[in-house]
């Protein structure tokens, strides 16, 4: 079945660590996003990308680094610039631009101890 | 600036009855608007997408209204089952070059009591 696969579903990470979250697609899409979920929050936009090795940050990138050298595969660091990454991650692919219904991959769940 | 509200924030209803759930949109030029049901833990999934010139349109049990004119939907969700217990998202895509912004509501929480 075509469909997002993120990995892990959940993390634990002590603070000062880098983590990279994985985002994989077999439904072809030509883009992918990440998204940050806080509760009481809606969706805010990480990093994006169109195309392959093209990346363009979202409105809360800072702390964020990804890339994009596969069309299938778009994974998300967390770095220990990210003052607040304690969040769930999501990950959503489509085809074309934003304009098409978003696919959602299940989620991953980071918690910094 | 594109804000996207609902309401209410959080809702319990009892099991085989219906609900409205709210949907006020600033979001400008619109392009569609979407609805999603996200699980708890889990990643949101496409209920319905309107566009400008759609009124109304049904999936299942599910049934969404676009009023383009006053910036409002609604999302009816008829003879509620318990599996409907669900964070209910409202998505307003914005026109652009290239890229769609979309702008995402804060969701309206369902709990189907049995």
């Amino acid at each position: 079945d075509g469909g997002i696969t993120q990995s892990p579903k959940y993390l634990f990470r002590k603070e000062g660590q880098n983590v990279t979250l994985s985002c994989e697609q077999n439904l072809n899409h030509d883009a992918m996003y990440w998204y940050r979920q806080d509760p009481g929050q809606g969706l805010r936009l990480i990093y994006y990308s169109q195309i392959v090795n093209d990346f363009q940050k979202g409105d809360i990138a800072e702390g964020y680094s990804v890339s994009r050298e596969k069309k299938e595969s778009f994974p998300l660091t967390v770095t220990s610039a990210q003052k607040n990454p304690t969040a769930f991650y999501l990950c959503a692919s489509t085809m074309g631009s934003g304009a098409n219904v978003l696919t959602f991959g299940a989620g991953s769940r980071l918690t910094v101890l | 600036k594109n804000q996207v509200e609902q309401s209410p924030q959080s809702l319990i209803i009892l099991e085989g009855k219906n609900c409205t759930l709210q949907c006020n949109y600033t979001v400008s030029p619109f392009s569609n608007l979407r609805w999603y049901k996200q699980d708890t833990g889990r990643g949101p999934v496409s209920l319905t997408i309107m566009t400008f010139s759609e009124n109304t349109k049904s999936n299942g049990r599910y049934t969404a209204t676009l009023d383009a004119d006053t910036k409002q939907s609604s999302l009816h969700i008829t003879a509620s089952q318990l599996s409907d217990s669900a964070s209910y998202i409202c998505v307003v895509s914005a026109r652009g070059t290239g890229y769609s912004t979309l702008t995402f509501g804060k969701g309206t929480m369902l709990l189907v009591s049995p």
